[in-house]
């Protein structure tokens, strides 16, 4: 069965430092993989998508992920944080045999301290 | 607007009642997928249409969980005698196309307590 992993609850980043979430997958197929973003009382939010092509991927916001196949890992990126970065990530992932659902990580909260 | 809508926001409901959520999704869109969200939790998958027809309802928690969207477009997700274990935002979702590779655009939710 498939499924993400995001370890880390917390992620704590001074304004200006590069900042990475962390995302393991397991899929039985190809992995289609997502990162969401969720601002406070606000649905979630599509950053960007890995489905094949390069393993660096860019998205909304200035960030990016990095797809690692012998890692089955999708981290999420970005070279200079912002305070307004500040918020709930998750990591989705769906595989082939699984036309409908994606499932989701247990999110991470970003805080960026200025 | 372009994007999701639900509705209502906010719920509160005393235990044993009945609940309905309502989404819009983006026009055109062919998918729609409710989701729960649990306090502190990543959303968990309940169920999903492909226009009218109710293709997946794995997620469902129990027989009091119902949803429809019977003209392929608004869609209600309906809760019987609520507990509050129910107590939780419920998230919609629509993608444009069938299939795996297209995200899904998420609505604001409807936060939901049971008391």
């Amino acid at each position: 069965a498939q499924s993400v992993a995001q370890p880390e609850d917390q992620v704590n980043v001074a304004e200006g430092n590069p900042l990475t979430v962390k995302c393991t997958y397991s899929v039985s197929g190809n992995p289609y993989l997502f990162w969401y973003v969720q601002y406070p009382n606000r649905g979630l939010q599509f950053l960007l998508k890995y489905i094949t092509g390069d393993n660096l991927v860019k998205g909304s916001y200035g960030f990016e992920a990095e797809f690692n196949k012998s890692q089955t890992s999708f981290h999420l990126k970005k070279p200079s944080a912002l305070v307004s970065d500040s918020a709930l990530y998750f990591c989705a992932v769906r595989d082939d045999s699984s036309a409908s659902k994606i499932i989701f990580g247990s999110g991470t909260r970003l805080s960026i301290r200025p | 607007g372009a994007g999701v809508s639900q509705s209502p926001r906010y719920k509160v409901a005393k235990r044993g009642q009945d609940v309905a959520l309502r989404c819009d999704p983006i026009s055109g869109h062919v998918s729609l997928f409710w989701y729960q969200q649990a306090l502190g939790q990543g959303p968990e998958f309940l169920t999903y249409f492909q226009n009218e027809a109710q293709l997946d309802k794995s997620g469902l928690p129990s027989d009091r969980f119902f949803a429809e969207r019977p003209e392929g477009s608004v869609s209600t997700l309906k809760i019987q005698r609520t507990q509050q274990e129910d107590s939780a935002v419920y998230l919609c979702a629509s993608v444009l196309l069938v299939g795996g590779r297209s995200e899904q655009f998420f609505g604001p939710g409807t936060r939901l307590t049971v008391l």
